[in-house]
């Protein structure tokens, strides 16, 4: 597609449930990475894939967070037992090349996630 | 670690007018790159601009301009001639560009900018 592609776009589950969180970067896009965002505040960031290879999931707050990007492509980003406090909007970002920092990271819509 | 401090919650100009947000960091790196985004009611993060530390020059882009100042740790955002469709929220972010270092972005909290008809 034309951009970061992220779905649901908006997600409401109850507390204890599992939630999964899908996106689909630029086709060709070596990184990608995982933000989460509190209301009012700015992204502060979760995990960094290049290609398949999770290199820094530093940013997972539990583990309770758990990403994957099996094919180097699509990435899930999965909460088990959700809590309140992981109601946020989830937002991913892709870059083109993995070991030159200085490509931009496009970024997807988000993923608004309330947790009841 | 690296920090990014956004003083100002909320800004407000007139259409066609000038302002500026203001952005500061906190590094021990000498080797950074420091960007300004728009996020729009739509959640999209849009990049505005982008300035390398090791430039002197301030980076511009059209009504958009920077005052980079690195001694200082200072990096404002500058917008001319204001737009409607400027309003949106701002964030100034940090990245380091050293090779093997993190890639990721280290946000501020955001300017909300308004622009008054």
């Amino acid at each position: 597609g034309a951009g970061v592609s992220q779905s649901p776009r908006y997600k409401v589950a109850k507390r204890g449930q599992d939630v999964a969180l899908r996106c689909d970067p630029i086709s060709g896009h070596v990184s990608l990475f995982w933000y989460q965002q509190a209301l009012g505040q700015g992204p502060e960031f979760l995990t960094y894939f290049q290609n398949e290879a999770q290199l820094d999931k530093s940013g997972l707050p539990s583990d309770r967070f758990f990403a994957e990007r099996p094919e180097g492509s699509v990435s899930t980003l999965k909460i088990q037992r959700t809590q309140q406090e992981d109601s946020a909007v989830y937002l991913c970002a892709s870059s083109l090349v993995g070991k030159v920092s200085n490509q931009p990271q496009h970024f997807g819509d988000g993923t608004r996630l309330s947790i009841l | 670690a690296q920090t990014v401090t956004q003083s100002q919650p909320e800004m407000s100009v007139q259409e066609a007018e000038t302002v500026t947000l203001s952005c500061t960091y906190d590094t021990s790196e000498s080797d950074y790159y420091l960007f300004w985004y728009k996020q729009p009611p739509s959640r999209q993060m849009i990049l505005v601009i982008r300035q390398e530390a090791y430039k002197q020059q301030n980076a511009t882009e059209n009504r958009f301009s920077v005052n980079f100042q690195k001694a200082a740790k200072s990096f404002s955002l500058k917008i001319s001639d204001s737009q409607l469709g400027d309003a949106a929220m701002y964030f100034c972010a940090y990245r380091s560009r050293h090779s093997g270092s993190a890639r990721q972005l280290t946000f501020g909290s955001g300017t909300q900018l308004t622009v008054l008809p």
